[in-house]
């Protein structure tokens, strides 16, 4: 079935550094692909997404290229700030209409001041 | 639009008790999901309802699992004889239903059984 596989965490970061969370999927078919954040004591939230082959989805200065080719969909951010703290979760649905989403298990980052 | 709220936000039960989760989605969302996500890993996919109609049921589901969306409008997660594994964290999203349209989640439900 279809699975999605992030970069094992905790991140910590200092204020001002640059960003990377690799994901990779596995899917049949051409599934849409999203980036979801949970602040602490919040519900998931949307951050960015992209729905087919070199799309790129961006938000809140993060971004995000849909790569068929390596299967992948990476977060980046040029600057982080302590607000970014957060665990990020990358999924995908698989485009057949239910919209149901497969998650990554989460990377877990931390920003310090 | 005041997002998807879960009721309760925390439950403590005895291993064998019943209990009984809520979900109010947006009101005008027709599409309601149910995810479940254990420490360290992330949401995985139990259930979804278009209206009133449950279409999809995960094998994660078991017998003791049962959903319902009466009048297509909020929903009930009911898990009978809990058992230690149920321990978790429940949460309810909601959509328009459209591929790609946005997702909203819920806080969640979180689960202890003892």
């Amino acid at each position: 079935g279809d699975s999605v596989t992030q970069m094992e965490g905790p991140v910590t970061l200092s204020e001002e550094a640059f960003l990377t969370i690799n994901c990779t999927y596995t899917a049949t078919g051409y599934p849409s692909l999203f980036w979801y954040v949970q602040y602490p004591g919040e519900g998931l939230q949307l951050l960015l997404k992209a729905t087919k082959a070199d799309d790129k989805g961006s938000n809140k200065g993060f971004e995000a290229t849909y790569r068929k080719e390596t299967t992948s969909f990476h977060l980046e951010k040029g600057s982080v700030q302590v607000s970014d703290s957060a665990v990020y979760f990358c999924a995908l649905s698989d485009g057949q209409g239910a919209q149901k989403l497969v998650f990554g298990q989460g990377t877990r980052l931390t920003i310090n001041p | 639009d005041t997002g998807v709220s879960q009721d309760p936000r925390h439950k403590i039960t005895k291993r064998g008790q019943n209990v009984t989760f809520r979900c109010d989605p947006i009101s005008e969302h027709n599409r309601l999901y149910w995810y479940r996500q254990t420490l360290g890993q992330g949401p995985e996919f139990l259930t979804y309802f278009q209206n009133e109609a449950q279409l999809e049921k995960s094998r994660l589901l078991s017998d003791r699992f049962s959903a319902e969306r009466p009048k297509g409008s909020f929903s009930t997660l009911e898990i009978q004889r809990t058992e230690q594994g149920d321990s978790a964290m429940y949460l309810c999203a909601s959509s328009s239903g459209t591929e790609g349209k946005k997702m909203f989640f819920g806080s969640g439900t979180q689960l202890s059984v003892l």
